[in-house]
């Protein structure tokens, strides 16, 4: 079975801040990690995805995830938070054998301070 | 990229009546599914796979009769609400899969924006 963690449900920034969103998996085979980021009223966007290529994972809009097997993470940043990054975001899990089923965290609700 | 279409965007209905929503995937074709619920402030849930040309595989809780899912065609996956009721008040999202490659083969999911259902 697999699960999926965020820690924190809420999160502030200032605008120019870090933005530091904490994912960590549980997976007894070798996962796929995906960040989506959802806006209001709306379906849910790929950020970025880790696919065992590359432990560092750039994605769109300036972000970037590292997995970390040792620490069971996928926590995704951004140097420099802009007021448009305000959204909630999603880490999600799949294992590596072509199961087609997502397991998504609880959501982190990204709200930037001007 | 892949792009997954819903129908309708939002609806209102009464309680006691059915209420059918669409999901296409509007430039590649999908054998499989996935219909998801999503509470204020929640998750997404996945209610069930909906499977071209078989019976849909629900998740445990989800009862069948009620949310009856059809994939028509390798392009459209239908979910109705039967009987609803306020407490189905929801977000629903589909999603549909396309195959990649990376070091091994692997499923990227494409989301369709949603549906917002109210149930008076």
């Amino acid at each position: 079975a697999q699960s999926v963690t965020q820690l924190g449900s809420h999160v502030s920034v200032s605008e120019g801040a870090l933005v530091l969103l904490r994912c960590n998996y549980s997976s007894s085979v070798p996962p796929y990690l995906f960040w989506y980021v959802q806006y209001p009223n709306q379906g849910l966007q790929l950020l970025l995805k880790y696919t065992s290529a590359a432990t560092l994972v750039k994605g769109i809009n300036g972000f970037e995830a590292e997995f970390k097997k040792s620490e069971t993470s996928f926590h995704l940043t951004k140097p420099s938070a802009h007021m448009s990054d305000a959204a909630e975001y999603f880490c999600a899990v799949s294992d590596k054998f072509g199961n087609e089923k997502l397991t998504f965290g609880t959501g982190t609700r990204l709200t930037i301070i001007p | 990229g892949a792009v997954v279409s819903q129908h309708p965007s939002w609806v209102i209905c009464k309680s006691g009546t059915s209420v059918k929503i669409e999901c296409r995937s509007l430039d590649f074709q999908a054998t499989t599914m996935f219909w998801y619920r999503q509470f204020p402030k929640q998750s997404l849930m996945l209610m069930a796979t909906s499977n071209e040309g078989s019976k849909a595989t629900y998740e445990q809780g989800v009862e069948k009769d009620k949310f009856l899912i059809n994939h028509a065609s390798l392009t459209l996956s239908t979910l109705t609400v039967t009987s609803a009721h306020p407490e189905d008040s929801s977000f629903y999202i589909c999603s549909a899969p396309m195959n990649f490659w990376s070091s091994g083969p692997y499923n990227e999911q494409f989301f369709g924006p949603g549906t917002r259902l109210t149930v008076l």
